[in-house]
């Protein structure tokens, strides 16, 4: 049972335009989100994160927003870039946990 | 760089054999995480050291061990390998001992292949 999922397996976004991606979640334990980004060889690098006493962290040209009721999570990347095209992992930890429960990641392909 | 270091980078071995992965976590990092990504599939946890100790295991096979020296590296030991086995193996490492909003730091991977 995947309790964190991300449906979109890959997104093309336009040079300039806002990428939006989303993850959805199952276990109302989880209180810490992460977003990881992932080029090939290479691990995944921490992009930002949210706690579930907020709804909306910003970071630059990345912003990761927290629908609890919804249990679902998205980040916005504005504007997109050409060097943000990788794989973006969704992860998600319980209080009294420290191991990272992740999606399948959606690969991001932004065009010039 | 992450500053955690992974070792080798790429491992091929036949199965039934047995393998050693290595990782070094950043400096000041207690925590030590192993994870497996299998072909098209999220990182899977697998077990957690904290300063020498094991504080939570995943989804790891018996065939499958792990321990944290003094020096903080950590081993990941897999045996009588399948083919299955064939993944990629990320170390990730993080200051604290688990269960606080801390982010873990990866590694480059290992990537295992079993023939």
């Amino acid at each position: 049972d995947q309790q964190v999922k991300q449906n979109s397996p890959s997104l093309s976004v336009q040079e300039g335009r806002i990428s939006i991606l989303n993850c959805d979640y199952t276990n109302s334990m989880f209180d810490y989100f992460l977003w990881y980004k992932k080029y090939p060889a290479e691990g995944p690098t921490f992009l930002i994160s949210i706690s579930s006493i907020k709804d909306k962290n910003e970071d630059g040209r990345f912003t990761v927003f927290l629908n609890k009721s919804a249990k679902h999570l998205s980040l916005h990347i504005v504007p997109s870039q050409p060097g943000d095209s990788a794989v973006y992992f969704c992860a998600a930890s319980a209080w009294g946990t420290g191991n990272l429960i992740f999606g399948k990641g959606t690969k991001l392909s932004v065009k010039p | 760089d992450s500053g955690v270091t992974q070792t080798p980078k790429h491992l091929i071995t036949a199965t039934g054999q047995r393998v050693t992965l290595r990782c070094s976590p950043r400096s000041g990092d207690l925590s030590v995480y192993w994870y497996q990504q299998s072909l098209d599939q999220g990182l899977q946890f697998l077990i957690h050291y904290y300063n020498g100790e094991e504080r939570a295991k995943g989804n790891i096979l018996e065939r499958f061990s792990a321990q944290q020296f003094p020096d903080l590296h950590s081993e990941l030991n897999l045996s009588s390998l399948e083919l299955g086995d064939s993944a990629l193996y990320f170390c990730a490492s993080s200051v604290a001992s688990g269960g606080e909003r801390d982010i873990q730091y990866f590694g480059a991977g290992t990537r295992l292949s079993v023939l």
